[in-house]
């Protein structure tokens, strides 16, 4: 399975945007970059996902290279209600197998007030 | 539905004692999903329901872990002789399938295991 690379920890400042790498030059031409985050003492949250396009949601947008060998996702206004881990997961539905993520250590948002 | 419930939500046991976890996934979704989580780490995939059948096990469930989902709705999860090397989060998460690429898995909560 292909994997992912994020940096261990972030900071940013409270209604700043936030911009959260993730590498992963191993990736198939099926694989979906899935966000997912967790809050502390919470299970993971889904956030975003996308294929080739840039994605917006309510909560946050996703960027996606035009090689997509990486990716990031930008939270436009960042509140200390999104410090959190953040997690960036590569799956490809369409492999019956791939029931499971792979997940990595993700990266920790610290948002100073 | 108020998404995938997890109980308890603590659970602190003697090293040697059996402890159960349940889960209740959100009602129409087929697939069910335990991970463990140890501090600092992502989660670790333990197994996978469709409907009541089993269809996968991580090396991580060794023979001291069980999971049953009977009639295909709640799952519980049960760890006999506990060890202290056990104590770690307990996630479950509920999915309508792998073909779904839109919002993937659901989880709980989790149930955090202390064993002392």
């Amino acid at each position: 399975d292909a994997k992912t690379t994020q940096p261990n920890s972030m900071e940013s400042n409270e209604e700043e945007p936030v911009h959260l790498p993730c590498n992963h030059s191993t990736i198939s031409g099926t694989d979906y970059i899935h966000w997912y985050r967790q809050l502390p003492s919470q299970g993971p949250e889904y956030v975003i996902h996308g294929l080739t396009s840039n994605v917006n949601n309510r909560m946050a947008s996703l960027a996606i290279a035009e090689d997509r060998k990486s990716s990031t996702l930008i939270l436009h206004r960042a509140t200390l209600r999104d410090a959190a881990v953040y997690y960036c997961i590569l799956r490809d539905p369409g492999r019956d197998s791939n029931y499971q993520l792979i997940w990595g250590a993700g990266t920790k948002l610290i948002i100073k007030p | 539905d108020t998404g995938v419930s997890q109980d308890p939500r603590h659970k602190i046991t003697k090293r040697g004692q059996n402890v159960t976890f349940r889960c209740d996934p959100i009602s129409e979704h087929n697939r069910l999903y335990w991970y463990r989580q140890t501090l600092g780490q992502g989660p670790e995939f333990l197994t996978y329901f469709q409907n009541e059948a089993q269809l996968e096990k991580s090396r991580l469930l060794s023979d001291r872990f069980s999971a049953e989902r009977p009639k295909g709705s709640f799952s519980t999860l049960e760890i006999q002789r506990t060890e202290q090397g056990d104590s770690a989060m307990y996630l479950c998460a509920s999915s309508l399938g792998v073909g779904v690429t839109g919002y993937g898995y659901t989880f709980g909560s989790g149930t955090r295991l202390t064993v002392v």
